[in-house]
């Protein structure tokens, strides 16, 4: 199947900091993007869906001026969690499909968020 | 609206025990279905996938569902655990669009 990495696996900053993810395909062209959040022992919660060189669309409750989006190239998406703070401290895992429409995901490692 | 339901967050089998963990779905629209798996601080690896076609779908690592639209089930099944299989399970579903939609997920535990 298709590779999708994530960069870093973990991190740890101040409050108050921005810390920037990135999700890359590296063996397809991914025309669409997802981002989830995982709490301990909880399913994953969709954040947003991305399509490369448009706005993301963010789901209900999701902060877009909190969680930045930018899928500026086919096989890159970063989420940049600004002035984190503690309540941010999760597991981001991110997804990536080509084409549009149904397609199967392919789902990065997970970064692993811990904001002190 | 769509949604998926995993019946028991926790499971426990003994090894070499058969493994069923059990997910079903509500859709208006015929459903695609999908079971992950999560070992610990990591992402999601495909099992398998239903799509369309036969309705018994066999996955990676000995692992097999099937979709019954009358029931409204899509149950995972193994014949015989094994140690490795310990992880967290997602059944997940997709209508067709952009988003998927994740049941809470069962914690598969094997006992030696």
């Amino acid at each position: 199947g298709a590779v999708v990495s994530q960069h870093p696996s973990r991190v740890i900053c101040k409050s108050g900091t921005s810390v920037k993810i990135e999700c890359r395909s590296l063996d397809f062209q991914a025309t669409t993007m997802f981002w989830y959040r995982q709490f301990p022992k909880k399913s994953l919660m969709l954040m947003a869906t991305s399509n490369e060189g448009s706005k993301a669309t963010y789901e209900q409750g999701v902060e877009k001026d909190k969680f930045l989006i930018n899928h500026a190239s086919l096989t890159l998406s970063t989420l940049t969690v600004t002035s984190a703070h503690p309540e941010d401290s999760s597991f981001y895992i991110c997804s990536a499909q080509q084409g549009l429409g149904y397609n199967e995901q392919f789902f990065g490692p997970g970064t692993r968020l811990t904001v002190l | 609206a769509q949604s998926v339901t995993q019946l028991g967050s926790h499971v426990s089998v003994s090894e070499g025990a058969l493994v069923l963990l059990r997910c079903n779905y509500s859709s208006s629209v015929p459903p695609y279905l999908f079971w992950y798996v999560q070992y610990p601080n990591q992402g999601l690896q495909l099992l398998l996938k239903y799509t369309t076609g036969a309705t018994l779908v066999k996955g990676i690592n000995g692992f097999e569902a099937e979709f019954k639209k009358s029931e409204t089930s899509f149950h995972l099944t193994k014949p015989s655990a094994h140690m490795s299989d310990a992880a967290e399970y997602f059944c997940a579903l997709n209508t067709g669009g952009f988003k998927t939609i994740f049941g809470a997920g069962t914690r598969l535990f094997v006992k030696a």
